[in-house]
């Protein structure tokens, strides 16, 4: 059984630009969710995708968009990234949606903008 | 809005007491409710489910619906305990789960 692996580990981009935070989700699992997790602080919600279509979404504002594949993969996209979008970002994978079976996380990508 | 709180930021405790971890939530409806862990240099990991009724490594937490809370308890630390503890709230059939700021339990040999 293979876990949720998401890549890159680390990240450092320049405020304005874009970036693509990918994740791969336990095997047998349908829905993806995305966290940010500021420095002490608990991961604050994102979006959720199931069956390729947005299933939820935080208060997050719309430069944040997703993407999940038929193989259950997903990708997180940041458009003209701010200071504040530095963070470590989790994708996290479940049976169902809800979460109500408990998530499996990643380790999360470390995004550093200057 | 649904908000899950947590105290305390840090907690001591010596290897041998028990362990009380502190969770409140707000949320009109009902809840499902978790407790995660972070070992050091792991990755977020589920600890146990109130649904499932279950003790893992020795942990246990009851829903208290009267008191909104759920507080993850241990009779006697390990030191193998030490970690990050997030208690996280799930709007069962929306798709948001809302986690508090954790609590770091740190076990004194």
């Amino acid at each position: 059984e293979t876990g949720v692996t998401q890549s890159p580990t680390h990240l450092i981009k320049t405020r304005g630009q874009q970036v693509t935070l990918r994740c791969s989700s336990q095997s047998g699992h349908n829905t993806v969710s995305w966290y940010q997790q500021a420095l002490g602080q608990g991961p604050q919600f994102i979006f959720q995708y199931y069956r390729e279509e947005e299933n939820g979404r935080g208060n997050f504002p719309p430069r944040f968009s997703g993407l999940q594949f038929p193989n259950y993969s997903s990708e997180l996209n940041v458009n003209a990234l701010e200071l504040d979008d530095s963070a470590l970002y989790l994708c996290a994978s479940s049976f169902r949606t809800g979460g109500g079976f408990g998530y499996t996380f990643g380790s999360g990508t470390r995004l550093t903008v200057v | 809005a649904q908000r899950v709180t947590q105290p305390e930021k840090l907690l001591s405790v010596f290897k041998g007491a028990p362990v009380e971890l502190k969770c409140n939530y707000s949320y009109s409806g009902s809840p499902e409710l978790f407790w995660y862990v972070q070992y050091s240099r792991q990755r977020l990991q589920l600890l146990l489910r109130h649904i499932s009724r279950e003790s893992i490594k020795g942990f246990t937490a009851d829903l208290n619906k009267g008191e909104t809370s759920f507080h993850l308890k241990k009779p006697f630390a390990q030191e193998e305990d030490s970690a990050m503890y997030y208690c996280a709230l799930s709007e069962g059939g929306y798709q948001k789960v809302t986690f508090g700021t954790g609590t770091k339990l740190q076990v004194i040999p």
